[in-house]
């Protein structure tokens, strides 16, 4: 069965500087590949994906994800935070087979301070 | 603008009580999921639906029940609350046809069994 790490439980950083959030996942099948974030008392909402093609994924809020096929990772970078990026972060991927469901990982909580 | 909304942000019942939360989507998406969400633990799958009046158990679907009845409404049903069951409640939904199962979340529902 699918899963997924994510290696850091919480990161602290400084504003403007750069972040990286690591994600490794285990299939070594064709996958979809997600990254969601989680502001305070919210919802998940969709930051990137990775269905296929170029292994840089550019999503909202200046985030971008590197596919590494043979490193089954996918891990989510910032060149330069801000305090609003504040949240907690989740790396998800499709099941085995590209099914409906989604293996989510237990969650990176960043923090940005001042 | 898609949107999954819940009828509740924040529920505090009883043990013994049962519980119902309400999910509806108005992207006329074909799968719907119950996770909860518990610091440290990520999302856990309780149940999905891939159709009206289909149900599949998830990862902890112990203590819980599920009903589709329409396809735009999901509820997640504790038929006798307990406190380990104080959680936070999300629900999402999906398209068979997007082939990509990218999920789209609602708010959540904070549930405390006292």
């Amino acid at each position: 069965a699918q899963s997924v790490t994510q290696l850091d439980s919480q990161v602290p950083v400084f504003e403007e500087a750069p972040v990286e959030l690591r994600c490794n996942y285990s299939s070594s099948v064709s996958v979809y590949l997600f990254w969601y974030v989680q502001y305070p008392n919210q919802g998940l909402q969709l930051l990137l994906k990775y269905l296929s093609g170029s292994t840089l994924v550019k999503g909202i809020n200046g985030f971008e994800a590197e596919f590494n096929k043979s490193q089954t990772s996918f891990h989510l970078r910032k060149p330069s935070v801000h305090i609003s990026d504040t949240a907690e972060y989740f790396c998800a991927v499709s099941g085995d087979g590209g099914s409906e469901k989604l293996v989510f990982g237990k969650g990176t909580k960043l923090t940005v301070n001042p | 603008d898609v949107k999954v909304t819940q009828s509740s942000r924040y529920l505090v019942k009883r043990t013994g009580e049962k519980v119902f939360l309400e999910c509806v989507q108005d992207m006329d998406h074909e799968n719907m999921f119950w996770y909860r969400q518990d610091p440290g633990l990520g999302l856990r799958l309780i149940y999905f639906s891939y159709d009206v009046k289909m149900k599949e158990k998830g990862d902890i679907p112990e203590g819980y029940s599920v009903s589709r009845e329409k396809k735009e409404r999901f509820s997640l049903i504790l038929e006798s609350a307990s406190t380990n069951q104080t959680s936070m409640y999300l629900c999402a939904s999906s398209s068979l046809g997007s082939g990509v199962y990218e999920q789209y979340f609602g708010p959540g529902t904070r549930l405390t069994v006292t």
